[in-house]
């Protein structure tokens, strides 16, 4: 069984500071892993996702995040943060089926100018 | 391309009324999904179609919650009667395959249901 862990529920950065959202996994076989953001009253967007391959994902809107098996860790992150990047992301885990998937709770990211 | 387009977007009933939420999946995907977002939660999933059968319903509070998919593309998703914590946004979803290895999942942009 997978599970995701979303440390942080609540976020602020300051407008151009470094955006870190946390992602930690607990998954009996290697998972896949997905970022998705929510923008107020939409739906959840993709904005990156690890299947195999390189470890360090680009995602669109500048952010990346880096699978660390090690760590069981998917953290997402951005060198300078916008205003427009205020909204919610979700981390969600998927076996190799690819059909299972489990969000975590969410973390709400505010950008203070 | 055309996402995934639900209706309505917001609605709002008494408890003990019935509320219908359609979706329409991107064409060509064989997956629906049918999620049940509260207020500072993560998406739950209540089911999941592969075409017009289901492959997951284990979390959709059969009571009151059902859903169809008939011809395998548009798909209902309906509550009756409905409860105060059925307040929720209701995320309809589809994917290409069916057990695909790195499918991703597209959100429509949800039917907003408050419930009073």
């Amino acid at each position: 069984a997978q599970s995701v862990t979303q440390l942080g529920s609540h976020v602020s950065v300051s407008e151009g500071a470094l955006v870190l959202l946390r992602c930690n996994y607990s998954s009996s076989v290697p998972p896949y892993l997905f970022w998705y953001v929510q923008y107020p009253n939409q739906g959840l967007q993709l904005l990156l996702k690890y299947t195999t391959g390189a470890t360090l994902v680009k995602g669109i809107n500048g952010f990346e995040a880096e699978f660390k098996k090690s760590e069981t860790s998917f953290h997402l992150t951005k060198p300078s943060a916008h205003m427009s990047d205020a909204a919610e992301y979700f981390c969600a885990v998927s076996d190799q089926t690819g059909n299972q998937f489990y969000f975590g709770t969410g973390t709400s990211l505010t950008v203070i100018p | 391309e055309a996402g995934v387009a639900q209706s309505p977007r917001y609605k709002i009933i008494e408890k003990r009324q019935s509320v219908a939420f359609w979706c329409n999946p991107i064409s060509g995907h064989a997956t629906l999904y049918w999620y049940q977002q509260i207020l500072g939660q993560g998406p739950k999933l209540l089911i999941q179609f592969q075409n017009n059968g289901v492959v997951d319903d284990s979390q959709l509070p059969k009571d009151r919650f059902s859903a169809e998919r008939l011809k395998g593309v548009d798909s209902t998703l309906k509550i009756q009667p409905a409860k105060l914590e059925d307040s929720a946004v209701y995320l309809c979803a589809s994917s290409l395959h069916y057990r695909s290895s790195g499918n991703t999942i597209y959100f429509g942009e949800g039917s907003w249901l408050t419930v009073v």
